[in-house]
Protein backbone atom coordinates (compact mmCIF):
# COMPACT_ATOMS: atom_id res chain seq x y z
CA UNK A 1 0.00 0.00 0.00
CA UNK A 2 1.51 3.39 -0.79
CA UNK A 3 1.76 5.59 1.81
CA UNK A 4 3.42 6.19 5.02
CA UNK A 5 2.80 3.80 7.52
CA UNK A 6 4.09 3.35 11.17
CA UNK A 7 4.51 -0.08 13.28
CA UNK A 8 3.45 -0.65 16.15
CA UNK A 9 0.41 1.30 16.77
CA UNK A 10 0.25 0.89 20.70
CA UNK A 11 3.03 -0.20 22.55
CA UNK A 12 3.44 -0.82 26.49
CA UNK A 13 7.21 -1.26 27.67
CA UNK A 14 9.02 -1.20 30.80
CA UNK A 15 11.42 1.52 32.32
CA UNK A 16 14.90 0.52 31.38
CA UNK A 17 14.06 -1.42 28.28
CA UNK A 18 14.82 -0.81 24.40
CA UNK A 19 12.06 0.03 22.37
CA UNK A 20 12.54 0.61 18.19
CA UNK A 21 9.53 2.45 16.64
CA UNK A 22 9.17 1.73 12.35
CA UNK A 23 8.72 4.22 9.74
CA UNK A 24 8.37 3.03 6.32
CA UNK A 25 7.30 5.39 3.61
CA UNK A 26 6.46 4.18 0.14
CA UNK A 27 7.16 7.72 -2.40
CA UNK A 28 11.09 7.95 -1.72
CA UNK A 29 10.20 11.25 0.11
CA UNK A 30 13.84 12.96 0.56
CA UNK A 31 12.94 14.30 3.73
CA UNK A 32 11.64 12.03 7.25
CA UNK A 33 10.70 13.76 10.63
CA UNK A 34 9.94 12.30 13.90
CA UNK A 35 7.65 14.03 16.18
CA UNK A 36 6.36 13.17 19.89
CA UNK A 37 2.94 14.64 20.87
CA UNK A 38 1.84 15.56 24.39
CA UNK A 39 -0.68 17.84 26.11
CA UNK A 40 0.04 20.99 25.58
CA UNK A 41 3.26 20.94 24.12
CA UNK A 42 1.74 19.98 20.28
CA UNK A 43 4.11 18.16 17.90
CA UNK A 44 8.21 18.67 18.72
CA UNK A 45 10.40 17.38 16.45
CA UNK A 46 12.64 14.64 18.00
CA UNK A 47 14.62 13.45 14.71
CA UNK A 48 14.93 14.43 11.08
CA UNK A 49 16.70 13.18 8.21
CA UNK A 50 16.71 15.11 4.83
CA UNK A 51 18.21 11.85 2.68
CA UNK A 52 19.62 8.32 3.20
CA UNK A 53 22.60 8.23 5.70
CA UNK A 54 21.60 12.31 6.97
CA UNK A 55 20.12 12.63 10.56
CA UNK A 56 19.94 15.52 12.65
CA UNK A 57 18.62 16.59 16.11
CA UNK A 58 15.42 18.29 16.31
CA UNK A 59 14.03 19.96 19.63
CA UNK A 60 13.97 17.07 22.31
CA UNK A 61 16.41 14.77 20.86
CA UNK A 62 17.80 13.57 24.06
CA UNK A 63 17.13 9.91 25.08
CA UNK A 64 16.58 8.64 21.32
CA UNK A 65 18.61 7.30 18.21
CA UNK A 66 17.64 7.35 14.76
CA UNK A 67 19.03 5.54 11.53
CA UNK A 68 18.37 6.03 8.29
CA UNK A 69 20.02 3.04 6.36
CA UNK A 70 17.58 3.20 3.00
CA UNK A 71 15.37 5.81 1.87
CA UNK A 72 12.30 4.57 2.99
CA UNK A 73 12.63 3.94 6.46
CA UNK A 74 13.39 5.81 8.99
CA UNK A 75 13.28 3.90 13.06
CA UNK A 76 13.18 5.43 16.32
CA UNK A 77 15.05 3.61 19.03
CA UNK A 78 14.44 4.81 22.25
CA UNK A 79 17.95 3.06 24.28
CA UNK A 80 16.40 3.03 28.10
CA UNK A 81 12.83 4.27 28.08
CA UNK A 82 11.69 6.26 30.52
CA UNK A 83 8.49 7.16 32.02
CA UNK A 84 8.83 10.58 30.65
CA UNK A 85 8.93 9.11 27.21
CA UNK A 86 5.18 7.95 27.09
CA UNK A 87 4.07 9.86 24.70
CA UNK A 88 2.17 9.33 20.97
CA UNK A 89 4.93 9.08 18.48
CA UNK A 90 3.85 10.37 14.41
CA UNK A 91 6.56 9.62 11.90
CA UNK A 92 6.40 12.21 8.45
CA UNK A 93 7.88 12.29 5.38
CA UNK A 94 7.90 15.23 2.18
CA UNK A 95 9.69 15.87 -0.79
CA UNK A 96 11.74 18.62 0.71
CA UNK A 97 12.04 21.22 3.68
CA UNK A 98 11.19 23.90 2.05
CA UNK A 99 8.66 25.29 -0.72
CA UNK A 100 4.71 24.28 -0.85
CA UNK A 101 5.54 20.67 0.41
CA UNK A 102 3.26 19.00 2.73
CA UNK A 103 4.40 16.38 5.18
CA UNK A 104 2.30 12.90 5.02
CA UNK A 105 2.17 11.84 8.55
CA UNK A 106 1.68 8.11 9.81
CA UNK A 107 -1.05 7.21 12.21
CA UNK A 108 0.59 7.70 15.13
CA UNK A 109 2.32 4.99 17.71
CA UNK A 110 0.79 5.16 21.39
CA UNK A 111 4.06 4.34 24.09
CA UNK A 112 3.35 4.12 27.35
CA UNK A 113 6.31 3.26 29.58
CA UNK A 114 5.27 1.65 32.60
CA UNK B 1 16.34 29.53 16.92
CA UNK B 2 12.96 29.29 15.37
CA UNK B 3 9.82 29.36 17.43
CA UNK B 4 6.64 28.91 16.80
CA UNK B 5 3.35 30.53 18.63
CA UNK B 6 -0.31 29.85 19.03
CA UNK B 7 -1.56 31.93 21.79
CA UNK B 8 -5.11 30.48 21.83
CA UNK B 9 -5.00 27.17 23.75
CA UNK B 10 -8.99 26.34 23.23
CA UNK B 11 -12.13 28.33 21.87
CA UNK B 12 -15.43 27.67 21.17
CA UNK B 13 -17.25 28.60 17.77
CA UNK B 14 -21.03 28.66 16.78
CA UNK B 15 -21.98 26.82 13.43
CA UNK B 16 -22.13 28.79 10.18
CA UNK B 17 -19.74 31.53 12.01
CA UNK B 18 -15.69 31.86 10.87
CA UNK B 19 -13.24 31.81 13.59
CA UNK B 20 -9.38 33.29 13.48
CA UNK B 21 -6.51 31.45 14.64
CA UNK B 22 -3.51 32.83 15.84
CA UNK B 23 -0.21 31.85 14.81
CA UNK B 24 3.05 33.91 15.17
CA UNK B 25 6.32 33.01 14.39
CA UNK B 26 10.24 33.61 15.11
CA UNK B 27 12.81 33.74 12.32
CA UNK B 28 15.59 35.63 11.04
CA UNK B 29 15.36 33.29 7.80
CA UNK B 30 14.12 34.90 4.50
CA UNK B 31 12.92 31.90 3.06
CA UNK B 32 10.62 29.60 4.85
CA UNK B 33 6.81 28.17 4.58
CA UNK B 34 3.90 28.14 6.87
CA UNK B 35 1.37 25.04 7.57
CA UNK B 36 -1.88 24.84 8.94
CA UNK B 37 -2.95 20.97 9.67
CA UNK B 38 -5.85 19.53 11.54
CA UNK B 39 -5.93 17.19 13.80
CA UNK B 40 -9.34 15.50 14.57
CA UNK B 41 -10.37 13.53 17.60
CA UNK B 42 -9.04 10.36 15.57
CA UNK B 43 -5.89 11.73 15.44
CA UNK B 44 -4.43 11.96 11.83
CA UNK B 45 -2.55 14.78 10.79
CA UNK B 46 -4.46 16.56 7.76
CA UNK B 47 -3.09 19.09 5.91
CA UNK B 48 -4.82 22.29 5.32
CA UNK B 49 -3.12 25.07 4.07
CA UNK B 50 0.44 26.52 2.92
CA UNK B 51 2.21 30.17 2.53
CA UNK B 52 5.44 30.17 1.02
CA UNK B 53 7.45 33.70 2.80
CA UNK B 54 7.82 35.00 -0.95
CA UNK B 55 3.98 34.43 -1.93
CA UNK B 56 2.50 38.01 -2.54
CA UNK B 57 -1.00 37.26 -1.82
CA UNK B 58 -2.83 35.32 1.11
CA UNK B 59 -3.30 31.74 0.40
CA UNK B 60 -7.05 30.07 0.19
CA UNK B 61 -8.46 26.88 0.11
CA UNK B 62 -12.08 26.29 0.17
CA UNK B 63 -13.32 27.48 3.25
CA UNK B 64 -9.71 28.31 5.02
CA UNK B 65 -7.65 31.43 4.36
CA UNK B 66 -4.57 32.34 6.08
CA UNK B 67 -3.57 35.65 6.55
CA UNK B 68 -0.71 36.47 6.52
CA UNK B 69 1.71 39.40 7.52
CA UNK B 70 5.04 39.04 6.75
CA UNK B 71 6.28 41.96 8.75
CA UNK B 72 4.27 41.25 12.01
CA UNK B 73 5.42 37.25 11.43
CA UNK B 74 2.28 35.78 11.68
CA UNK B 75 0.39 33.70 10.08
CA UNK B 76 -3.41 33.43 11.24
CA UNK B 77 -5.84 30.99 9.73
CA UNK B 78 -9.14 32.06 9.08
CA UNK B 79 -12.00 28.94 9.21
CA UNK B 80 -15.62 30.75 7.27
CA UNK B 81 -18.71 29.15 7.64
CA UNK B 82 -17.75 26.54 10.72
CA UNK B 83 -19.04 23.27 10.48
CA UNK B 84 -19.33 20.84 12.85
CA UNK B 85 -17.01 19.04 11.21
CA UNK B 86 -14.28 21.40 11.31
CA UNK B 87 -13.78 20.59 15.44
CA UNK B 88 -10.71 19.83 16.38
CA UNK B 89 -7.19 20.39 17.34
CA UNK B 90 -5.13 22.73 14.52
CA UNK B 91 -1.78 23.20 14.62
CA UNK B 92 0.68 25.94 13.09
CA UNK B 93 3.46 24.52 11.19
CA UNK B 94 6.77 26.37 10.21
CA UNK B 95 9.25 24.89 7.52
CA UNK B 96 12.94 26.01 7.07
CA UNK B 97 14.69 22.96 6.30
CA UNK B 98 12.59 21.12 9.15
CA UNK B 99 9.27 21.21 9.76
CA UNK B 100 8.40 22.68 13.62
CA UNK B 101 4.68 23.10 15.15
CA UNK B 102 3.00 25.42 16.90
CA UNK B 103 1.57 23.88 20.45
CA UNK B 104 -2.13 24.49 18.45
CA UNK B 105 -5.36 25.32 18.98
CA UNK B 106 -8.51 23.16 19.87
CA UNK B 107 -11.76 24.28 18.49
CA UNK B 108 -15.34 22.97 19.36
CA UNK B 109 -18.11 23.73 17.21
CA UNK B 110 -21.07 24.17 18.36
CA UNK B 111 -24.66 23.59 16.91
Amino acid sequence: DAGITQSPRYKITETGRQVTLMCHQTWSHSYMFWYRQDLGHGLRLIYYSAAADITDKGEVPDGYVVSRSKTENFPLTLESATRSQTSVYFCASSEAARGRTEAFFGQGTRLTVV
Amino acid sequence: AQKITQTQPGMFVQEKEAVTLDCTYDTSDQSYGLFWYKQPSSGEMIFLIYQGSYDEQNATEGRYSLNFQKARKSANLVISASQLGDSAMYFCAFSWGKLQFGAGTQVVVTP
